[in-house]
């Protein structure tokens, strides 16, 4: 099993539409989820980050987080097309100083 | 506004040569990583570091060493290029439990 998972896609929504990214994680220990936007050709970027249960909004992001289920997911509402590109979700554990990365979502928002 | 630096966008080497890539960043940050992104892989991290002249091996640390030797700076070196290194090279930072800032990352070829 990997240690993050995700939906590999392509996920594809109309413009205005709400976007929702999935991601699960094996490490029970795990403690700060984040999520990047990579475009294609660049490096990725930081937008999201939860660390507790439960919901965290940000402008047209929200993450989502359920520890017991060991889910996070990142919903995009009123998709636009400059959002589409690879979404990748990042877990780290407790006193851990790495990283681990899912390989990424492909979203394409389709105008 | 720039916050981590690679020191080339594009490199071109030989098989057998010896290759450094530099990054430096500007956030007094304690943790450096550096990953290799290729297509269907994801981010595989190669090596961290979590304190000046401190290093972890990541999940593919075969064929790379890494040197910091102030905290702002974290070089990767390929002892001898091979093809199979042939990759694009991300250089990130972070304040623990912070997420990542990437560097533009270093699109190395090796003929």
């Amino acid at each position: 099993q990997k240690e993050v998972e995700q939906n590999s896609g392509p996920l594809s929504v109309p413009e205005g539409a709400i976007a929702s990214l999935n991601c699960t994680y094996s490490d029970r220990g795990s403690q700060s989820f984040f999520w990047y936007r990579q475009y294609s050709g660049k490096s990725p970027e930081l937008i999201m980050s939860i660390y507790s249960n439960g919901d965290k909004e940000d402008g047209r992001f929200t993450a989502q987080l359920n520890k017991a289920s060991q889910y996070v997911s990142l919903l995009i509402r009123d998709s636009q097309p400059s959002d589409s590109a690879t979404y990748l979700c990042a877990v780290r554990a407790r006193n851990n100083n790495d990283m681990r990365f899912g390989a990424g979502t492909r979203l394409t928002v389709k105008p | 506004d720039v916050k981590v630096t690679q020191s080339s966008r594009y490199l071109v080497k030989r098989t057998g040569e010896k290759v450094f890539l530099e990054c430096v960043q500007d956030m007094d940050h304690e943790n450096m990583f550096w990953y290799r992104q290729d297509p269907g892989l994801g981010l595989r991290l190669i090596y961290f570091s979590y304190d000046v002249k401190m290093k972890e091996k990541g999940d593919i640390p075969e064929g790379y060493s890494v040197s910091r030797e102030k905290k702002e700076r974290f070089s990767l070196i390929l002892e001898s290029a091979s093809t199979n290194q042939t990759s694009m090279y991300l250089c990130a930072s972070s304040p623990q439990p912070s997420g990542h800032d990437f560097g533009p990352g270093t699109r190395l070829t090796v003929t």
